[in-house]
């Protein structure tokens, strides 16, 4: 399995702060990459496909970056709607796997 | 746009099997469009990605469960199913149906069925 890491666990932040949570691939899964956000009680929602590919209606302030086995989610203006937590999850292979998740909270 | 409702047991008991359904609408599930999947999160704690199972009837599991998981789908109903066998307190999770494009991530989900394991 592709084992997949995220750093870091939690991060605090201010509302208007740019934001950076990194994805990390044990091996390379070349553009194969999404960002989810999960609100409290609510399903994942799908932000970014592809390593940088923004999902429809998905603000811009929201960016992807990466390829092989480096990541990176940027939100450039923290917004009170953002604090959350963030997934990365691998579908390179037909075995799919998630980060352990990043947590955005308030500073 | 497609919607997916997730159903089932609430609670179950352990060695027993789970089972649960998805009803697609906004779209059919014979179609090649889509890949059909299931996750889980157990109580406070992250994704687990189970399986998938694709337009040509193929399946892909996650290998620690692979000998206790089975997805189908019932084509008459569109629904897609779960079944997990021998389930234990370690299976009590929210799980969630999903769906996505071939070759990409999962762009819709369902609302999430809450399922614990207990006697």
């Amino acid at each position: 399995d592709i084992q997949m890491t995220q750093s870091p666990s939690t991060l605090s932040a201010s509302v208007g702060d740019r934001v950076t949570i990194s994805c990390r691939a044990s091996q390379s899964v070349v553009s194969s990459l999404a960002w989810y956000q999960q609100k409290p009680g609510k399903a994942p929602k799908l932000l970014i496909h592809q390593a940088s590919i923004l999902e429809s209606g998905v603000p811009s302030r929201f960016s992807g970056t990466g390829s092989g086995t480096e990541f990176t989610l940027t939100i450039s203006s923290l917004q009170p709607e953002d604090f959350a937590i963030y997934y990365c999850q691998q579908y390179s292979t037909y075995l799919f796997t998630f980060g352990p998740g990043t947590k955005v909270d308030i500073k | 746009q497609l919607h997916l409702q997730g159903s089932g047991p609430g609670l179950v008991k352990p060695s027993e099997t789970l089972p649960l359904t998805c009803t697609v609408s906004g779209g059919s599930i014979s179609s090649s469009n889509y890949y059909w999947g299931w996750i889980r999160q157990p109580p406070g704690k992250g994704l687990e990605w189970i399986g998938n199972i694709y337009y040509s009837g193929t399946t892909h599991y996650k290998p620690s469960l692979k000998s206790r998981v089975t997805i189908s789908v019932d084509s008459s109903k569109d629904q897609f199913s779960l079944n997990l066998t021998s389930v234990t307190a370690a299976d009590t999770a929210v799980y969630y149906c999903v769906a996505g494009r071939p070759g990409d991530a999962f762009d819709f989900w369902g609302q999430g069925t809450m399922v614990t394991v207990s006697s």
